[in-house]
């Protein structure tokens, strides 16, 4: 079974649109997390939710939205995306907020904005 | 041997020879390291930690030496077999900041 999983696997799309990602973890842990991996493989974090209140938001556009409707599930909402969106983004979980927390990640999302 | 390529540095190896991947960090306040192994169209995957009491920490063919002094963390793989292709990142965190920092990762080739 796999522990943390999201959709679309890859997600082409045109500039200006609004699409979504979804994530879902069945490992029952309280945190997720939204990171961004550009094309130099340079991982960010965006955004960390625990039991489903927004912990840690690193200085994302308000374009990106993340919300989580109960705490195995974390979506990523984009809004007039634009080129530089383009990346792989990628969910993870873990038991609680502690970095020590082993941090669980999804396969990530390709998005390609042309 | 060790290169920078058009994105990153690549470690390429034989079979069976021990790797060493090196990370520099910046923040001397960092007190919790981790690596991180990515394959290729996978999420990144835990490998191992150290905390900054400790200046080694072993694991299965896996050992990260951490240096204080000169900010410098390392993974040691020994006996590197072709499953161990992969993008390396070490990560570290701040005391009191509950975010991981990546590093810029290294990939590692083995050659059968």
């Amino acid at each position: 079974d796999t522990a943390v999983s999201q959709t679309p696997k890859y997600l082409v799309t045109q500039m200006g649109n609004d699409k979504s990602i979804k994530c879902e973890q069945n490992l029952g842990h309280d945190t997720m997390y939204w990171y961004k991996q550009d094309s130099k493989k340079f991982l960010k974090i965006m955004f960390s939710y625990n039991n489903k209140e927004l912990i840690i938001n690193e200085t994302v556009p308000n374009r990106f939205s993340p919300k989580s409707p109960d705490k195995a599930h974390l979506n990523l909402h984009i809004n007039s995306l634009e080129l530089g969106d383009s990346a792989v983004y990628f969910c993870a979980s873990s038991q609680g907020l502690a970095v020590s927390e082993t941090q669980y990640f999804g396969p990530g999302t390709r998005l390609l904005v042309l | 041997g060790e290169s920078v390529g058009l994105h990153l540095p690549t470690l390429s190896v034989q079979e069976g020879d021990n790797s060493i991947i090196n990370c520099a960090y910046s923040n001397s306040a960092s007190d919790y390291f981790i690596w991180y192994k990515q394959e290729s169209g996978k999420g990144p995957q835990f490998i191992i930690d150290i905390r900054s009491n400790m200046d080694k920490r072993q694991g299965q063919r896996v050992t990260v030496l951490l240096n204080k002094t000169v900010k410098h963390l390392s993974l040691q793989i020994a006996a590197t077999q072709p499953g161990d292709s992969a993008v390396y990142f070490c990560a570290e965190e701040v005391a009191g900041y509950s975010t991981l920092t990546f590093g810029k990762g290294t990939m590692l080739l083995v050659s059968p």
